[in-house]
């Protein structure tokens, strides 16, 4: 199977903490790319991580890449109840022709 | 000012009809897709056209046929339905093929009785 692998399948937290998220993949990456999805609706793109970078951030997003452990992790800091979502990473495969393979997602929720 | 807006919404209908989606995307984008997304959150893609070309066509049963009229639109048309076929299905686009990011619709909920 192509598609990448998330854990914790759920995580629930306490506002103000943070959250980590992993996804692991299986060969070799173009980018990987992480989406929210509440529910209800449809994904958002958060960020992209291009194979030769190992770290990136976007406010209170931080996403690493390890390509050598082929994983990724999405680090939410400080967290807020708005945060409650799924959130899928999405792996470009060099080998199978520019397709996004989605992971099946961490559903995470933030409690007031 | 909807970025990607497809219709309708819900869909409930029963077995071995046919149904459209469709989906329209304001953004200039050259790429974009079908994805199915199950109970269980799994999103799959099943189609992506580049400017009106099919380039990926997953393992898709051929009651399923998409038809892109331009680079704009993108419908999806499936004829006999069954009960496994209900689920939420997103259209989405990108400007690069895969290579950037997608911009998804708010899906499409449809229940086969």
């Amino acid at each position: 199977s192509q598609q990448g692998e998330e854990d914790p399948q759920a995580l629930s937290i306490q506002e103000g903490e943070n959250a980590t998220m992993n996804c692991s993949y299986k060969t070799s990456i173009n980018n990987l790319q992480w989406y929210r999805q509440n529910s209800g609706r449809g994904l958002v793109h958060l960020i992209l991580i291009r194979s030769n970078e190992r770290e990136k951030h976007s406010g209170r997003l931080r996403v690493t890449l390890d390509t050598s452990k082929k994983s990724s992790s999405l680090l939410i800091t400080a967290s807020r109840a708005a945060d409650t979502a799924s959130y899928f990473c999405a792996v470009l495969y060099m080998e199978y022709g520019n397709k996004l393979v989605f992971g099946a997602g961490t559903i995470l929720r933030v409690k007031s | 000012d909807t970025a990607v807006s497809q219709t309708p919404k819900y869909l409930v209908t029963q077995m071995g009809n046919d149904k459209s989606i469709k989906c329209e995307q304001n953004l200039g984008h050259d790429t974009m897709y079908w994805y199915k997304q199950d109970s269980k959150k799994f999103l799959k893609i099943m189609f992506s056209y580049n400017n009106k070309e099919l380039i990926i066509n997953e393992t898709v049963p051929n009651r399923f046929s998409p038809k892109s009229p331009d680079k704009a639109h993108l419908n999806l048309h499936i004829n006999s339905l069954e009960l496994g076929d209900s689920a939420v299905y997103f259209c989405a686009s990108s400007q690069v093929r895969a290579a950037g990011e997608l911009f998804f619709g708010e899906g499409s909920r449809l229940t086969v009785l």
